[in-house]
């Protein structure tokens, strides 16, 4: 089955800049999506399209995307963003299923 | 406001069977693919089901596939999750969300708005 790839964990300090990166061999042919998850919470669409933010959702989330690896970026990371992050995607087979990634757990420090 | 409210969830025993339902408000239901996604405790999401505005396309993760059924009344804004012969690693909170789906090739796939689950256990 297909599998998106994320770092279990990153650590940030409050103003710097947080990188996770999301790898699946389909990447290259189907779009990104990120998913911000706090504890006891649903959760919140923060990028679509692989480089598209919802209405309501800071600048300082955006996501790229460069063949097998996609990246969302969190630029002047604050308290509020410590979270677990989830990437999505599609597979490219006849069945196109649903696929989350393994999910990263970000912390401020 | 767009709003999912799940339903349902309990304590049921291995081989059982259990209906969850998402009752939405805020959009036109009918125009809108429909998701389910569990999580167990402490770990990832996984996405477990899909259906299309008119309930007549369906899709499911292989761990589910001919154990649950996804279903929808768009006359009462409703979606279903019919599950049968549940198993113990069945257990999780089942979220139900709004979602898009078209396009060939590069397909535009994703959820926008989720509901805060409703906690299904499968225990003797």
């Amino acid at each position: 089955s297909y599998e998106l790839t994320q770092p279990p964990s990153v650590s940030v300090s409050p103003g710097q800049t947080a990188r996770i990166t999301c790898s699946g061999d389909a990447l290259p042919k189907q779009y990104a999506y990120w998913y911000q998850q706090k504890p006891g919470q649903a959760p919140v669409l923060v990028i679509y399209k692989d480089n598209e933010r919802p209405s309501g959702i800071p600048e300082r989330f955006s996501g790229s995307n460069s063949g097998t690896t996609v990246t969302l970026t969190i630029s002047g990371v604050q308290a509020e963003d410590e979270a677990d992050y989830y990437c999505q995607s599609a597979d490219s087979s006849g069945s196109s299923l649903f696929v989350f990634g393994t999910g990263t757990t970000v912390t401020v420090v | 406001e767009v709003q999912l409210v799940e339903s349902g969830g309990t304590l049921v025993q291995p081989g059982g069977s259990l209906r969850l339902s998402c009752a939405a408000s805020g959009f036109i239901f009918s125009s809108y693919w429909m998701h389910w996604v569990r999580q167990t405790p402490g770990k990832g999401l996984v996405w477990v089901s899909r259906i299309n505005g008119d309930g007549r396309s369906t899709t499911y993760a292989d761990s589910v596939k001919g154990r649950f059924t996804i279903s929808r009344d768009n006359a009462k804004n409703i979606l279903f999750l019919q599950m049968d012969t549940l198993r113990l690693e069945d257990t999780a909170l089942y979220f139900c969300a709004r979602g898009y789906y078209y396009g060939s090739g590069r397909l535009i796939s994703y959820v926008d708005v989720w509901g805060k689950g409703t906690t299904v256990t499968v225990s003797s």
